[in-house]
């Protein structure tokens, strides 16, 4: 059984602060680490797709790291914003089955 | 603009009642898929297509089923609807790589009476 975790459950962080959520997969068979943002009454929206061991992607104040041999990524938000308040999720695809295994999700609240 | 589009939005239904979730994209994607979100589970792949006349079940397919007779939809149907699958259901698409971000619809709110 694959499982992909994420950590922290949930954060509340000041306007401002900087903040960095983990996600754990299986480092065998490796092939896909998706990150999606999903606010509240929305979907999913699609934030990085990383394929590549040390890469790191950037989207204006957001970025995501990658290790493919430990099983983890990063995200880091630089000067969290109330409008960052989200749901972020990582999912795992292995082997190119084109399947995505999900994880829970991290909850950020950013406080004004 | 291409899009992926679920309809109804919202639907109240009866026990033992059959019911069909509709999911239309314009994306011309080949991988569509059915999940529920329910609290302290995440997204559930309920049943997934990656191509026209090809069906899968996911890891939570029981009372469920879908057919794939085009490309652009993914129809979900509840055979005997029960109030255990009273949920939040997103229809969502991709390319064909497993490196495809997916595109979500903006989900269907069952609830089953």
């Amino acid at each position: 059984i694959l499982n992909v975790e994420q950590s922290p459950q949930s954060l509340h962080v000041q306007e401002g602060d900087s903040t960095n959520f983990t996600c754990s997969f299986p480092s065998s068979n490796f092939y896909a680490l998706h990150w999606y943002r999903w606010e509240t009454a929305k979907s999913p929206e699609a934030l990085f797709v990383m394929t590549l061991n040390g890469d790191e992607k950037k989207k204006g104040r957001i970025s995501a790291t990658l290790n493919t041999k430990e099983g983890y990524s990063y995200l880091y938000i630089k000067g969290s914003q109330p409008e960052d308040s989200a749901t972020y999720l990582c999912a795992f695809n292995a082997g190119n089955n084109r399947k995505l295994i999900w994880g829970l999700g991290t909850s950020l609240a950013v406080n004004p | 603009d291409a899009e992926i589009t679920q309809s109804p939005r919202h639907k109240i239904t009866e026990t033992g009642r059959q019911v069909t979730l509709a999911c239309h994209q314009t994306w011309n994607h080949n991988n569509m898929f059915w999940y529920r979100q329910d609290l302290g589970h995440g997204l559930r792949l309920i049943h997934y297509s990656y191509g026209v006349q090809d069906t899968n079940k996911g890891e939570v397919s029981d009372g469920y089923s879908v057919s794939r007779s085009n490309t652009e939809d993914l129809p979900l149907t509840l055979e005997s609807a029960a109030s255990s699958q009273t949920s939040v259901y997103f229809c969502a698409s991709s390319r064909d790589s497993g490196t495809s971000e997916a595109f979500f619809g903006q989900g269907t709110r069952l609830t089953v009476v």
